[in-house]
């Protein structure tokens, strides 16, 4: 079983909505990871924390918005999405960026529905 | 750039057979990380196997191989015995950095692999 926790498995949630997308890690990895993967392609990176600061933003639309509240913890809060946004959300976690064979170590996704 | 081809789009295996998924890569960095995730319908990515540019032995994971070959610049996947519940999805990835000691994974298109009973 992954070490990495995301809830909620499922949300469905209409374009005035507000939620949030929540993540959990217990390997005291200090870098963690939002991907989003629309369905029969590879995952796209949205943002890094590392040390519980944004390292990286993909130029995500500003209606996704991460919070890293410690290190063990990554939320990504969702308003305002549009129908194509409706993807799996994927958590990941890595001991630290940086290092030779440092693996990302992934969770087991949020699938979420806009209507 | 960097960049993952895998040009497999499906397969489709006799269960208990051997199975070798391709993978090609291009980098000019002479230090580089390649990684195999699977994917089941599921959703959850889960990581396989590692190879790092300058290890002298090709990686192995219990039935999972990578067969290295740095002058050919390919990582194939090697999954000896395959078994009904290795039909997933499975993913290339190779590191890239940027920034001081930042790095995100460059990803394959995926193969689907699908074991038949």
């Amino acid at each position: 079983d992954t070490e990495v926790t995301q809830t909620p498995k499922h949300l469905v949630m209409g374009m005035t909505n507000k939620k949030s997308l929540k993540c959990e890690q217990h390997m005291g990895h200090r870098a963690m990871y939002w991907y989003k993967q629309k369905a029969k392609k590879p995952p796209e990176l949205m943002f890094v924390y590392s040390y519980e600061k944004l390292s990286i933003n993909e130029s995500v639309p500003s209606r996704f918005s991460p919070e890293c509240p410690n290190s063990s913890l990554l939320n990504l809060h969702l308003h305002a999405l549009q129908p194509e946004d409706s993807a799996l959300y994927l958590c990941a976690s890595s001991q630290r960026l940086g290092g030779s064979g440092n693996t990302i170590y992934f969770g087991e996704g949020s699938w979420l529905t806009v209507v | 750039a960097q960049k993952i081809t895998q040009t497999q789009p499906g397969m489709f295996v006799q269960e208990k057979e051997a199975v070798t998924l391709d993978c090609t890569y291009d980098t000019s960095d002479p230090s580089y990380g390649l990684f195999w995730y699977k994917q089941p319908s599921s959703g959850e990515m889960i990581f396989l196997i590692y190879q790092g540019s300058y290890d002298q032995q090709n990686a192995t994971e219990g039935r999972y191989s990578l067969n290295f070959q740095k002058a050919r610049k390919s990582a194939n996947l090697v999954i000896s015995a395959s078994q009904l519940g290795d039909s997933a999805m499975y993913f290339c990835a190779m590191r890239e950095w940027f920034g001081d000691s930042n790095y995100q994974l460059i990803w394959g298109a995926g193969t689907k692999l699908i074991i038949k009973p």
